[in-house]
């Protein structure tokens, strides 16, 4: 059973450029959540997807845009890159529509480095 | 807004000790509350889950417990080992469906 898996492992770009992460979540999982980790804090809530729709999101400026696909993967976009989005980029994966909280499985991660 | 507080920061301990490890929100409202850990680089290993019905969550020398009513969790790790050394996250969700994360206790367990 695959667990969360993203793509790529490590991306280095420069200021003002876009960038496409991607995840597929863990096998029977509908919804998936994007957090951003810059280096030595806890992760932030990005914004989450199910059925295909944006459920809700964090304190993130609209440069930060995300898709759900009908297999329930998930990209996330950032558009005009700032140095300060450096970070480790992390999806998580959870059976999502009911009423109580199902248990989130994270992926490695996506490094990405701004220059 | 909701905030966490993990103390400590960093812990660096002979193998063999138990350890405690402590996580407080500004809002005690936390219905249910996840420990991970993270290897340098990463991401997240889930090690307990609290739900709404629960107060405590054991697994093999892991045990958490969550007091709803200060919104507190502790993490209590016992006979520790090199291998623990990680650094543990603790996150709560307050009926919103996102994780609210911690900074961390970085753990270090020499031989």
């Amino acid at each position: 059973d695959a667990g969360v898996t993203q793509s790529p492992t490590h991306l280095i770009k420069t200021r003002g450029q876009q960038v496409t992460l991607r995840c597929s979540p863990k096998s029977g999982h509908d919804t998936v959540s994007w957090y951003q980790q810059a280096l030595g804090q806890g992760p932030q809530f990005i914004f989450q997807y199910y059925e295909e729709e944006e459920r809700q999101r964090g304190n993130f400026p609209d440069r930060f845009s995300g898709h759900q696909f009908p297999n329930y993967s998930s990209e996330l976009n950032v558009n005009a890159l700032l140095l300060g989005d450096s970070a480790l980029y992390l999806c998580a994966s959870s059976l999502g529509g009911t009423f109580t909280y199902n248990e989130q499985f994270f992926g490695p991660g996506t490094r990405l480095t701004v220059l | 807004k909701q905030e966490v507080t993990q103390i400590p920061a960093a812990l660096s301990v002979p193998e063999g000790e138990n350890l405690v490890l402590n996580c407080s929100f500004t809002d005690s409202a936390i219905y249910n509350l996840q420990w991970f850990r993270q290897d340098p680089g990463k991401g997240l290993t889930s090690l307990l889950l609290i739900q709404s019905s629960q107060r405590e969550q054991t697994s093999g020398r892991l045990n958490a417990s969550l007091d709803k009513s200060s919104g507190r969790s502790t993490l209590y790790i016992a006979a520790s080992q090199p291998g623990d050394s990680a650094t543990y996250l603790c996150a709560g969700e307050g009926g919103t469906d996102k994780l609210i994360f911690g900074t961390g206790t970085r753990l270090q367990v020499f031989p």
